[in-house]
């Protein structure tokens, strides 16, 4: 596609369950974001992949976030024992190259997680 | 570290007018700027960048902000509005070799017929 796909759109949970969210970036960036938007909050940065590698997993909240990158394309966002202050809207970005700030970021639609 | 400090959370104005958005960064020395706008149900655009050079910087759909080192600040503005501006638009910093973005928490603009 022409843009970064994300799947599920929305999920929604129990409290204690584990979730999987999707990235397809735009095929041939390089670099691959996670953040995470939350109810009347700004965008909270999760982790950067370049390439497979994830130079920067300073976001990730807790053990029970966890992120992989395969074959330098789609990305996977897991979150074990989901809590109800987990659910926001999960956004991925990619950009072309090296993922310097130069590049442009380009976001997907989100995933929008809640957790009851 | 950065940060950036959106101060109006909610904005409306009447089509046609001029609009001006905040947006204040917190960063020792020369931050890349961005704005980004978000229409509902829709992924981040991004309006434009700044890195540095002509601190006014113009973007798509008619938008501009200027670089003011001196108020660490990166407002963003419109001549007229349109409807269709109506949306959240979101100031980011990136600064200090990290590659994320810091943003800002949003200013929501209603756009009044």
């Amino acid at each position: 596609g022409a843009g970064v796909s994300q799947s599920p759109s929305n999920k929604v949970t129990e409290k204690g369950k584990d979730v999987e969210l999707r990235c397809d970036p735009i095929s041939g960036h390089t670099a691959l974001y996670w953040y995470r938007q939350s109810l009347g909050q700004g965008l909270e940065f999760l982790i950067y992949f370049q390439g497979n590698s994830a130079p920067d997993k300073s976001g990730l909240p807790s053990d029970r976030f966890s992120a992989e990158r395969t074959g330098g394309s789609v990305s996977t966002l897991t979150i074990q024992r989901t809590q109800q202050e987990d659910s926001a809207v999960y956004l991925c970005a990619s950009s072309l190259l090296s993922g310097g700030l130069t590049d442009t970021q380009y976001f997907g639609p989100g995933t929008r997680l809640t957790v009851l | 570290a950065q940060s950036v400090t959106q101060p109006d959370i909610h904005i409306t104005v009447s089509e046609g007018a001029s609009l001006e958005l905040r947006c204040n960064y917190s960063y020792g020395a020369t931050p890349y700027l961005f704005w980004y706008v978000q229409s509902p149900g829709q992924g981040l655009q991004l309006l434009l960048k700044y890195f540095s050079g002509d601190t006014l910087v113009q973007g798509i759909k008619g938008f501009e902000a200027e670089f003011k080192r001196s108020q660490s600040s990166f407002n963003l503005r419109k001549p007229s509005v349109h409807w269709s501006d109506a949306a959240e638009y979101f100031c980011a910093v990136g600064a200090g070799g990290r590659r994320a973005l810091t943003f800002g928490s949003g200013t929501r603009l209603q756009v009044q017929p």
